[in-house]
């Protein structure tokens, strides 16, 4: 069975800084997808970002990166220039491919100051 | 922007008792979604729903968990007998058939949650 893990529960960053959130993840399978979703305090979850296993590439949306290291199962996020605005929770997801289903972690509770 | 929503926000219920948790997905999405989360745990997948049926469970959906789409427009999660343990909040979510150049990939969108407490 695929599971996600999130070794920290809270972070804290000071506003235009950099932080990185931490994902692990184990599965047997070679194609899926990794994700990482926003939820702002009382907010829906948002997408921020997607990964497919099969490409080499890391991705990138603007402030919002990843580090995909597919040997070591491993999927970190790295938010540069840190916003108020990126205070939320921030979960990573896994979807083995073909699937519907989102496999999340329990969540990293980010907080920027200003 | 188009948004899923979810109605009530807050479920307060005692045990035993049948609710149904109701949401509107996207209208052009064909792909819908329950998932869970209890508090201090994580989101779980409960059900996806497609063309009127059940395409997947988790062991979690049990005889006592039951999806509707009644009109074409709500997506309903039915608790025949709510028991403490499904206090939680429960979220959400559709698709579109297609998402971008990934044919295999729909991006799901969630609502903002129903918070039950079964008392």
């Amino acid at each position: 069975a695929q599971t996600v893990t999130q070794s920290q529960p809270e972070m804290s960053v000071q506003e235009a800084e950099t932080v990185t959130l931490s994902c692990t993840y184990d599965t047997s399978e070679n194609n899926y997808y990794l994700f990482w979703y926003k939820q702002p305090p009382s907010r829906q979850m948002i997408l921020v970002i997607r990964q497919e296993a099969y490409k080499q590439q890391n991705a990138t949306e603007n402030r919002f990166s990843v580090n995909f290291q597919k040997a070591a199962k491993s999927f970190s996020l790295k938010i540069s220039d840190s916003q108020l605005g990126d205070t939320a929770m921030y979960f990573c997801a896994f979807m083995q491919r073909n699937t519907d289903k989102l496999i999340f972690g329990t969540g990293t509770r980010l907080q920027v100051f200003p | 922007e188009p948004e899923v929503t979810q109605t009530p926000s807050h479920q307060v219920t005692q045990m035993g008792q049948e609710v149904i948790l109701r949401c509107v997905p996207i209208s052009n999405h064909l792909y819908f979604y329950w998932y869970r989360q209890i508090l201090g745990q994580k989101v779980e997948f409960l059900v996806s729903f497609y063309n009127n049926e059940i395409s997947e469970k988790s062991e979690i959906f049990d005889d006592q968990f039951s999806v509707e789409r009644p009109d074409g427009s709500n997506f309903t999660l039915k608790i025949r007998s709510t028991k403490l343990e499904d206090s939680a909040m429960y979220f959400c979510a559709s698709s579109a058939p297609t998402s971008g150049s990934d044919p295999n990939y729909n991006e799901q969108f969630f609502g903002p949650g129903t918070r039950l407490t079964v008392l």
